[in-house]
C-alpha cells in the first residue's frame, strides 16, 4: 500500500523550463511534507519542506504548492537547469509527535541543455 | 563534521550469510533510521531509533535487527541474507526543527545477495 503517490515517474524538461512533480496522500495525520533531491551515487538531501497550514512555500527556484482539501502537493522548479537533473522524492511524516517518514516512489528529472 | 558515514560502500553476500552495516553520525542527533531503496519504490523505513537504547520497527523490518548503544552509532544487522535483501541501504540521522524533522542521509551501502 503506497501511502504517498508520486508522478510522473520520469520527466524531461528543456533548460529554462518549469519542472512540475506531483504527490498525493491519503492519511490526514501527516503533518510535514518534505522534498528530497538525490544525485546518482549519493544519499537524498532535503530540498524544501512545508506544513499543511501553508499553501505555498518558495525557496529560490523551488516552490512547493500544497492543497490540503485535495490532499495533494507539488514541487515546481522554475528556470530548470542541467544541474537540477536528479531524482526527486516527496515524503510525508505522521503527526502527533511521530517520526516515521513515508516516501513517494521518486521522479527522475532530466533537464536538456 | 563528517556528517553520516556508512561502511562498507559495497558488499556481496551469499544467501544465508549474516553481516552488519555500520552507520555513525557526529552531529549529536537524537534520531537515527535505516532505509532501503529499491527501483520504483522510493525509500522504505526498516528500523529507527529515537535515542540511545530505544529502537522501533519501520515498514519493512523483517530479516533485520538494530541496536543503539550510543548516540553516534546505529548498526543494521542482516541475520540470514536473502536475495530479496539486495538493495541500497541508507542510514539517516535527524533532529527536530520548529517545523518538522531535518534528515541527513549517509552515502549508502549497495548490497547484493546471490
Amino acid at each position: 500500500q503506497q501511502q504517498v503517490k508520486q508522478s510522473p515517474q520520469s520527466l524531461i524538461v528543456q533548460k529554462g523550463g518549469i519542472s512540475i512533480i506531483n504527490c498525493a496522500y491519503e492519511n490526514t495525520a501527516f503533518d510535514y511534507f518534505p522534498w528530497y533531491q538525490q544525485f546518482p551515487g549519493k544519499g537524498p538531501a532535503l530540498l524544501i519542506a512545508i506544513r499543511p497550514d501553508v499553501s505555498e512555500k518558495k525557496e529560490g527556484r523551488f516552490t512547493i504548492s500544497f492543497n490540503k482539501s485535495a490532499k495533494q502537493f507539488s514541487l515546481h522548479i522554475m528556470d530548470s537547469q542541467p544541474g537540477d537533473s536528479a531524482t526527486y522524492f516527496c515524503a510525508a511524516k505522521r503527526g502527533t509527535g511521530g517520526f516515521k517518514t513515508i516516501f513517494g516512489a521518486g521522479t527522475r528529472l532530466f533537464v536538456k541543455a | 563534521n563528517a556528517g553520516v558515514t556508512q561502511t562498507p560502500k559495497f558488499q556481496v553476500l551469499k544467501t544465508g550469510q549474516s553481516m552488519t552495516l555500520q552507520c555513525a553520525q557526529d552531529m549529536n542527533h537524537e534520531y537515527m533510521s535505516w532505509y532501503r531503496q529499491d527501483p520504483g519504490m522510493g525509500l522504505r523505513l526498516i528500523h529507527y531509533s529515537v535515542g540511545a537504547g530505544i529502537t522501533d520497527q519501520g515498514e519493512v523490518p523483517n530479516g533485520y535487527n538494530v541496536s543503539r548503544s550510543t548516540t553516534e552509532d546505529f548498526p543494521l544487522r542482516l541475520l540470514s541474507a536473502a536475495p530479496s535483501q539486495t538493495s541500497v541501504y541508507f542510514c539517516a540521522s535527524s533532529y527536530s526543527t520548529g517545523e518538522g524533522f531535518e534528515q541527513y542521509f549517509g552515502p549508502g551501502t549497495r548490497l547484493t545477495v546471490t
